[in-house]
């Protein structure tokens, strides 16, 4: 069954650091997201992605962060320079259809769990 | 603004007994509604959905209805395993949107 992969599984990184969280979604789909969960807190999403740019992104999505997609299949989400605040699950989502379409669920992957120390 | 809220946990439960947990959403209009759950180490899978008022989402045992005059979207299991051990999320979508709205989730314990 096609799935959402997601690497690194863990992401220890000083504070200050850029990293990249990288994705890879389900071949067919258009659609593609990142949400974060804080220890202990809801999932919150954080940006839609469709056509090669930014279709949705909430406030947590500052100046801080920016997504890609380099190559056609990986979906990557850097933050520039990490904040202790910042450390939480990521998690990538991916849809086959989106705006305007009824019935569109997201399938997610196992997340990675960013550490800044 | 749409929100989702959800019974506070950790509930725990003996192996066959039923299960309720509670969710309720705040929204304008009539978003689909779903329940994911997370196992413990992996991601958040799709565990049933329902899109319009009166729907009934099942799978594995699990049901949930779509109660427009309430505003709920309950998850209910009649004989819980303790494989079911996991963190249970209420979710919101628009129809025509895109980004869901989670609800706090909910931790599930199934002692044998």
């Amino acid at each position: 069954e096609p799935e959402v992969t997601q690497t690194p599984s863990h992401q220890v990184t000083q504070m200050g650091q850029e990293v990249i969280l990288r994705c890879v979604p389900i071949s067919n789909h258009l659609y593609f997201y990142w949400y974060r969960q804080i220890l202990g807190q809801k999932v919150e999403f954080l940006v839609s992605f469709y056509n090669n740019e930014i279709s949705e992104k909430s406030e947590i999505f500052d100046d801080q962060f920016s997504v890609e997609r380099p190559d056609g299949s990986n979906f990557t989400l850097k933050i520039r320079s990490t904040k202790l605040e910042d450390s939480a699950m990521y998690f990538c989502a991916s849809s086959e259809r989106g705006v305007g379409k009824m019935n569109t669920e997201a399938f997610f992957g196992q997340g990675t769990r960013l550490t800044v120390v | 603004g749409n929100s989702v809220t959800q019974m506070e946990g950790p509930v725990t439960l003996s192996e066959e007994a039923f299960l309720t947990i509670n969710c309720t959403y705040t929204a304008t209009g009539y978003p689909s509604l779903f329940w994911y759950v997370q196992y413990p180490g992996e991601g958040l899978q799709l565990l049933l959905k329902a899109t319009k008022a009166d729907d009934k989402g099942s799978n594995k045992g699990f049901e949930a209805t779509y109660r427009k005059e309430t505003t709920s979207f309950h998850l209910e299991k009649g004989s819980v395993q303790v494989s079911d051990s996991a963190v249970y999320f209420c979710a919101l979508r628009w129809n025509y949107g895109q980004n869901f709205v989670f609800g706090p989730g909910t931790r599930l314990s199934v002692l044998p």
